[in-house]
């Protein structure tokens, strides 16, 4: 069966400080990655997405970029942190059909102090 | 572009009683829908997902939601709340745009069962 894992689960990080989360999927081939950052009141925004290796689409302009070196690995990352960078984040992988499900990491906090 | 609405932001309903989730969405093609449900600081889980056929679609720990194509909804129900309910839950819409397929979702309603 496939897993995704994210790490690490909770981070605090200085203002100006750099970033990596790690996100890894088992059990597939060839999945569409996903980050989404998710903030209270406003739901998930997708913040990049990867349909293979080397592939990096962003819906947002910011701070962050991201990187899929490994067909199954994808991780988020920034040179340096910014305090509105804090939130929620979270790796999302498919199979990328219309009617796949997305299934989602366990998440990782991330505050900027 | 799709997009999707969810009506009231906090939903309270005493355990026992109906819970009703609603949710509204706009697609240029037919739509995929999708419930989540996130835990406190946990991931989101799949509760249910229509894609095509049968527009009552039975998912997880009793939940069930209807495809209205003519309202455009997707409103999750559950007839009897259980104090386990208690979480946040977010609709979603998907189709293929750019080669990718684009999950876009509502700004979640988090559900509070009152003893």
């Amino acid at each position: 069966s496939q897993t995704i894992h994210q790490w690490p689960a909770t981070l605090v990080q200085p203002v100006g400080s750099p970033l990596s989360l790690e996100c890894t999927v088992e059990g597939t081939s060839n999945p569409n990655l996903y980050w989404y950052r998710q903030a209270a009141g406003r739901g998930l925004q997708l913040l990049f997405y990867s349909v293979g290796i080397g592939q990096i689409s962003s819906e947002v302009p910011q701070n962050l970029s991201a990187s899929r070196p490994q067909d199954r690995q994808f991780i988020l990352s920034s040179k340096k942190l910014l305090l509105s960078d804090s939130g929620f984040y979270l790796c999302a992988w498919s199979a990328g059909k219309s009617g796949n499900t997305i299934y989602f990491g366990e998440g990782s906090w991330l505050t900027v102090v | 572009a799709q997009s999707v609405t969810q009506l009231g932001s906090h939903v309270s309903v005493s355990e026992g009683a109906l819970v009703l989730l609603r949710c509204n969405y706009s697609s240029s093609v037919p739509p995929y829908l999708f419930w989540y449900v996130q835990y406190p600081n946990q991931g989101l889980q799949l509760l249910l997902k229509y894609t095509t056929g049968a527009t009552l679609v039975k998912g997880i720990n009793g939940f069930e939601a209807e495809f209205k194509k003519s309202e455009t909804s997707f409103h999750l129900t559950k007839p009897s709340a259980h104090m386990s309910d208690a979480a946040e839950y977010f609709c979603a819409v998907s189709d293929l745009t750019g080669g990718y397929q684009k999950v876009t979702f509502g700004i979640g309603t988090k559900l509070q069962v009152i003893p």
